[in-house]
């Protein structure tokens, strides 16, 4: 079953707009990590952001931010003034203790910056 | 200090053969992982161990072996190539523990023709 779910192949932003990247995710277990994952043209895979199911507040890190919303099981990323650098694929993951700690990935957003 | 090395980084067999992908880690932690990554499906859980001599099957076992006799080491077999078995290999990593990110290798390109 499907426990991560990136409904947005691409995105196209103008530069130093916002944009929010949507991840929704199913689990039945109270315990698990959200996390956000880069990975530029050059491949590697580069860790953004996370956030943990009891935390009351949203994740920030640097222009990211994790827009955590529970009841909805949502945890869509939000970057702040969108530089050129920032195209790259974008990738929601889901952490499950009860599961030994294995991640779940979704497939995928692909966001272009445009000058 | 690398912190995780992948090799080789890229690799072209043919089918049937025999090809270990190699993961080396120089952080002691306690988990390591094994992805693949395929257009569409994001990154697939292959096998994933929580301590030396310790592994399990993730989504998509079939057709790999893993062994992990070191801490330090997680090399992932495929007994027989296949076509299908095409993609980017990812090793990565996790400290102990309910928290904590993913480290990721930077990859391993395999082609099987």
């Amino acid at each position: 079953a499907q426990k991560i779910t990136q409904t947005q192949p691409g995105m196209f932003v103008q530069e130093k707009e916002a944009v929010t990247l949507d991840c929704t995710y199913d689990t039945s277990d109270p315990s698990y990590g959200l996390f956000w994952y880069k990975q530029p043209s050059s491949g590697e895979m580069i860790f953004l952001i996370y956030q943990g199911s009891y935390d009351q507040q949203n994740a920030t890190e640097g222009r990211y931010s994790l827009n955590f919303q529970k009841a909805r099981k949502s945890a869509n990323l939000v970057i702040s003034a969108s530089q050129l650098g920032d195209s790259a694929m974008y990738f929601c993951a889901m952490s499950l203790v009860n599961t030994g700690n294995q991640f779940y990935f979704g497939t995928g957003t692909s966001l272009t910056v445009i000058p | 200090d690398a912190g995780i090395t992948q090799s080789p980084r890229y690799k072209i067999t043919e089918t049937g053969r025999q090809v270990t992908l190699m993961c080396h880690q120089t952080w002691s932690h306690s988990y390591m992982f094994w992805y693949r990554q395929d257009l569409g499906h994001g990154l697939r859980l292959i096998y994933y161990s929580a301590a030396a001599d310790i592994t399990d099957k993730g989504e998509v076992p079939d057709g790999y072996v893993v062994s992990r006799s070191k801490t330090e080491n997680f090399p992932l077999t495929l007994e027989s190539a296949t076509r299908s078995q095409t993609s980017v290999y990812f090793c990565a990593t996790k400290l102990a523990g309910d928290t904590g990110e993913l480290f990721f290798g930077e990859g391993s390109r395999l082609t099987v023709l």
